[in-house]
């Protein structure tokens, strides 16, 4: 069985500061990680996964993540976040014998203060 | 591209009662899945799609959930007997392929309240 587990359930950061959103995953079989965001009164989108070859994922909107395979990690980061970034952020896994089900960790509100 | 799209989008209804969601999925994509969320929880896997074929049922799914997709389009998700902890976001979400790696794209949800 995979679990995720996401270290904040609320992360309140000013304007223009950096920004780490932890996750650490379990599972006994290779995985696939994703972050997906939900933006106030959206569904959810995804921002970033990650497959294979390189650790560093990146999103287009400046956010990347970084797989750790030996801590089990997958935390998310931005060096410098906007207003516009106020959400709340979904880490998730799938793999093993169930491909493309999605196992979620609880979410990260992050709350960007001006 | 007009998106995943559910309906109803919230849904109130006395303890007891019969509900019904339906999920409308990217036209071409073959998977469908569908998700609960509770308030201050991750989504939970319901059960999903290949086609018309259901391939898996999470043990959250008790016997007065039933999920169809009759032609592999559309789906619904009926809830008998609803009861008040049935109350949530159900998400459905819906993907191209089935090795794990591809993007699943969600729906607004539709929000039941059971009184």
């Amino acid at each position: 069985a995979q679990s995720v587990t996401q270290l904040d359930s609320q992360v309140p950061v000013f304007e223009e500061a950096p920004v780490e959103l932890r996750c650490n995953y379990s599972s006994s079989v290779s995985v696939y990680l994703f972050w997906y965001v939900q933006y106030p009164n959206q569904g959810l989108q995804l921002l970033l996964k990650y497959l294979s070859g390189s650790t560093l994922v990146e999103s287009i909107n400046g956010f990347e993540a970084e797989f750790n395979k030996s801590q089990t990690s997958f935390h998310l980061r931005k060096p410098s976040v906007h207003i516009s970034d106020t959400a709340e952020y979904f880490c998730a896994v799938s793999g093993g014998t169930s491909y493309g089900k999605l196992t979620f960790g609880q979410g990260t509100i992050l709350t960007v203060h001006p | 591209d007009t998106g995943v799209s559910q309906n109803p989008r919230h849904k109130i209804t006395k303890r007891g009662q019969n509900v019904t969601f339906r999920c409308d999925p990217i036209s071409e994509h073959n998977r469908l899945y569908w998700y609960r969320q509770t308030l201050g929880q991750g989504p939970e896997f319901l059960t999903y799609f290949q086609n018309e074929a259901q391939l898996e049922k999470s043990r959250l799914l008790s016997d007065r959930f039933s999920a169809e997709r009759p032609k592999g389009s559309f789906s619904t998700l009926e809830i008998q007997r609803t009861e008040q902890g049935d109350s949530a976001m159900y998400l459905c979400a819906s993907s191209l392929g089935g090795q794990g790696t591809e993007t699943q794209y969600f729906g607004p949800g539709t929000r039941l309240l059971v009184l």
